[in-house]
């Protein structure tokens, strides 16, 4: 089975700008949750996505938004990009979710750098 | 607030002998208790789950132990080898959401 994909790896944006961020779970896999990884802060929740249908989120600002496809692909916006926005954002793909026991499969992330 | 500590940030261990790593949280009462294991430039490694009513779980030379009155769990990696040398999470999961630690970085000196 093919792992968790992010898409780019590795994105550079200047302040002011947006940004939308990729992740094609493991087949099979409806849930998809996306973490934001600076090293202060750690890995911190962005919100989690389950057949479409924003499940949880975490403390961030509205700037931060995302969806889930039909295929269960998802896609995380930013925008007005800050110069704290740069980090390792990370999706992770899991069969049922955070209502049940489950193991998360993450992607390699995506580094964004904002200059 | 919930609050999660991981015992250090860094960790430097002989090869051979046994690391143990620690997680102690706050203000929370999680249903599950995980392990990953994160490698530069790489997204976490799924190693281990425990559950509250769990005291313990062993895969190979890994052990996690977990303690709901002190609020607290234990890693152990045995017999540990250079490979070993990455930065290990735990993460709490409970009310619908995983709240993870901020890692130690293990070091296993040849």
């Amino acid at each position: 089975k093919a792992g968790v994909t992010q898409t780019p790896r590795y994105l550079i944006k200047t302040r002011g700008q947006q940004v939308t961020l990729s992740c094609s779970p493991i087949s099979g896999h409806r849930s998809v949750s996306w973490y934001q990884q600076t090293p202060g802060q750690g890995l911190q929740f962005l919100f989690e996505y389950f057949s479409e249908t924003q499940r949880n989120k975490g403390n961030f600002p509205g700037r931060f938004s995302g969806r889930q496809f039909s295929n269960s692909r998802s896609e995380m916006n930013v925008s007005t990009l800050e110069l704290g926005d740069s980090a390792l954002y990370l999706c992770a793909s899991s069969l049922h979710g955070t209502s049940s026991l489950y193991e998360q499969y993450f992607g390699p992330g995506t580094r964004l750098t904002v200059t | 607030s919930q609050k999660i500590e991981q015992n250090s940030e860094a960790l430097n261990i002989q090869e051979g002998k046994t690391a143990t790593l620690t997680c102690n949280y706050t203000n929370y009462s999680p249903a599950y208790l995980q392990w990953y294991r994160q490698d530069p430039g790489r997204g976490p490694v799924f190693l281990l789950l425990i559950r509250e009513n769990e005291k313990e779980k062993r895969k190979e030379r890994l052990k996690v132990t977990f303690d709901t009155t002190l609020k607290q769990s234990l890693f152990h990696i045995t017999a540990s080898q250079p490979a070993d040398s990455a930065t290990y999470l735990c993460a709490l999961q409970g009310d619908q959401k995983v709240t993870f630690g901020t890692g130690t970085k293990l070091q296993v000196i040849p």
